[in-house]
């Protein structure tokens, strides 16, 4: 069974503080996505990691992907409230398979 | 050009009715995947058509639920004799065709039952 485990579940930050949220996945497949889910709304896509090695930035999140360690992670930098929010990060089944398995979400607080 | 719709936005429904849920993919795109998002148990995935067919529906429970994806009109999603377990928040995401990753989100349904 496939399986997407995220970590810390919960991230209480300062503003200006840095951080890392991790993201290990048990599948063959080496396409990583990573989704931002504001309260009561849909996913906004971040990032598609598609290669070893991959990083992509974006303001002030910065993704990388680890095909060997099957490990992905998300780093914030200089946090602000405005990036409070729930982080997905998710795999889908590799070849022609693309429905996705989710971890479970980082739900991140930035506090003043 | 328009993003994936979803109606009703928000659905409640007594215990015993039937919840019908509809998704109209990007202009272009023939697949839908739909997935829900329960409140202790996070997004998983239930089921992915194409138009007229029924690709994937290994996350779909084995009772009361069915989808479809006819040649003509939305998605549908449909849910009979809902239980409150049912209640959770469901999403689509289209894509425009074989071969390709991306997903585009729908704003979900969320659903009650009463």
């Amino acid at each position: 069974e496939l399986k997407v485990e995220q970590n810390p579940l919960f991230l209480s930050m300062q503003e200006g503080k840095n951080y890392t949220i991790y993201c290990n996945y048990s599948t063959t497949s080496d396409r990583l996505y990573w989704y931002r889910q504001d309260p009561g709304k849909s996913l906004e896509s971040l990032f598609v990691l598609l290669s070893n090695g991959a990083v992509k930035q974006e303001g002030r999140l910065m993704a990388s992907l680890d095909t060997k360690a099957r490990l992905s992670t998300l780093h914030i930098t200089a946090a602000v409230h405005d990036l409070s929010a729930t982080y997905f990060c998710a795999v889908d089944g590799g070849g022609s398979n693309y429905k996705l398995t989710f971890g479970k979400g980082t739900l991140l607080t930035v506090n003043p | 050009n328009a993003g994936v719709m979803q109606n009703p936005r928000h659905l409640v429904r007594r215990r015993g009715q039937e919840a019908r849920l509809r998704c109209s993919p990007m202009k272009g795109h023939s697949h839908v995947y739909w997935y829900r998002q329960l409140p202790e148990e996070g997004l998983k995935f239930m089921v992915y058509l194409q138009k007229e067919n029924i690709i994937d529906e290994s996350g779909m429970p084995k009772e009361r639920f069915s989808a479809e994806f006819p040649k003509e009109g939305p998605s549908i999603l449909r849910i009979q004799q809902v239980v409150r377990g049912d209640s959770a928040a469901y999403f689509c995401a289209s894509s425009p065709s074989t071969g390709t990753y991306e997903q585009y989100f729908g704003p979900g349904t969320r659903l009650t039952v009463t």
